[in-house]
């Protein structure tokens, strides 16, 4: 069974520009959360989803929105960016929100911003 | 003051060591406690999944929680070099009202010498 698959691997943007990161979780698996993790420190929560309504935000700007769609993939969008968003952006799935303990992780998103 | 302090090492041992790997935490709503595994350039591998105070075991992995000192602790016996990766811990709150919202610990760097 394909595990949680996120695109594209690595991206290269400059300041100012708009970002879209795309997550498909594992089958089965109905919710979707979004972490940041910044280099040398541990991810950090950015959102959470569950049949395609949000479920929790962490503490980041509104230039970061996300959504999920009926198929349960994912997308998060960052606007404007800064070069402090340069990170690598993690998606996780679970079977439900009341099971988010156990999550599991894709291989994320490498984003530069120049 | 961090919700969740861990030392970031790097940790460098022998082969066959016993690693001793620590959390600490301030927030008392912590009741999920888990251990996850980072290999450089991919997503978080969870490793070890606890409930409230108490030992759990896995194989060459031992994991210990001691809410009343808000401290929880890894324990690799006979480590390998294929341990070498940077090990996060990870705490979230109780199931109700949960929005899958973990906590992460910064990580420590483990280094398994052959």
């Amino acid at each position: 069974d394909a595990g949680v698959t996120q695109s594209p691997t690595h991206l290269i943007k400059t300041r100012g520009q708009h970002v879209t990161l795309r997550c498909s979780p594992i089958s089965g698996h109905k919710s979707v959360s979004w972490y940041q993790q910044v280099l040398g420190q541990g991810p950090q929560f950015i959102f959470q989803y569950y049949e395609k309504e949000e479920r929790g935000r962490g503490n980041f700007p509104d230039r970061f929105s996300a959504r999920q769609f009926p198929n349960y993939s994912s997308e998060l969008n960052v606007n404007a960016l800064l070069l402090g968003d340069s990170a690598l952006y993690l998606c996780a799935s679970s079977l439900d929100w009341a099971t988010n303990e156990k999550l599991f992780f894709g291989s994320g998103t490498q984003l530069s911003v120049l | 003051q961090k919700e969740v302090e861990q030392d970031p090492g790097p940790l460098s041992v022998p082969e066959g060591a016993i690693v001793s790997l620590n959390c600490t935490y301030s927030n008392s709503a912590f009741q999920y406690f888990m251990w996850y595994r980072q290999y450089s350039r991919k997503g978080p591998e969870l490793l070890m999944y606890t409930y409230s105070s108490g030992n759990k075991e896995d194989g060459r992995f031992t994991a210990q929680v001691d809410k009343s000192s808000k401290y929880i602790s890894l324990f690799i016996r006979d480590s390998q070099p294929s341990d070498s990766a940077t090990y996060l811990c990870a705490m979230s709150a109780s199931l109700s009202g949960n929005t899958g919202k973990l906590i992460f610990g910064q990580g420590t760097t483990l280094q398994v010498k052959p």
